[in-house]
């Protein structure tokens, strides 16, 4: 278990509204990411980073910003949620060594509903 | 098409059958990965594979780096076996990115 947080677990919020999800973690890992897990299309990646203030797109990052200003956290930013982001989001964190085998560790999530 | 896909996507089973699930990459990795979720529930993972094969308590996997195809087996089944088994394949030259399928659907019925 790489001890990584996720809050909220749960959140309700209105089309429009900005949110923010934090991911901590206490493992001192170098990679950090986010993932929206959607029926039918399995985990898809919105954002990562790999180091501090270092951080690149993934498949899905339109609506989405992150922020990575400490090792420990990683935020992911919904400037104004809209109810195609209704999803359960996955944090996850990984070694930057070769021999991991790009092996990554997963938070909780959140299940974020947008009305 | 998916880089990883994963066969069957929905498998109910009777506790103690043997069951057999399927991942099918398409480029080249340095590794294989089976992550497990229940219900509800978080994301572990079960088995990260290079070459041949691995076995954790009921659990084995296995790989065919020439075929391009990975299995996960369950032996002697039970309803605590009921989850969705995710395959993620690791590229060689990879950003420390997984690619995942989109998932098999485990039911065991008692």
């Amino acid at each position: 278990d790489a001890g990584i947080t996720q809050s909220p677990r749960h959140k309700v919020t209105e089309t429009g509204t900005p949110v923010t999800l934090r991911c901590h973690q206490t493992e001192n890992h170098r990679y950090m990411y986010w993932y929206r897990q959607d029926p039918g299309h399995g985990l898809r990646l919105i954002h990562y980073s790999y180091g501090v203030k270092d951080t690149d797109k993934g498949e899905v990052s339109d609506g989405y910003s992150v922020s990575r200003s400490k090792t420990e956290d990683f935020l992911l930013t919904l400037e104004s949620a809209t109810s195609s982001q209704t999803s359960v989001y996955f944090c996850a964190t990984g070694l930057a060594l070769q021999s991991s085998y790009n092996e990554q560790f997963f938070g909780p999530g959140t299940r974020l509903t947008v009305l | 098409k998916n880089e990883v896909e994963q066969s069957p996507q929905n498998l109910t089973a009777q506790e103690g059958e043997f069951i057999t699930i399927n991942c099918s990459y398409s480029v080249g990795i340095s590794a294989l990965h089976w992550l497990q979720q229940h219900p509800g529930g978080g994301i572990v993972s079960l088995f990260m594979l290079s070459s041949g094969k691995k076995k954790h308590g009921r659990l084995i996997a296995t790989i065919n780096i020439q075929e391009k195809h990975s299995s996960l087996h369950i032996t002697a089944s039970h309803p605590r076996d009921s989850a969705v088994y995710i395959c993620a394949s690791a590229k060689y030259y990879g950003n420390n990115r997984l690619a995942f399928g989109k998932g098999n659907q485990v039911v065991v019925i008692p």
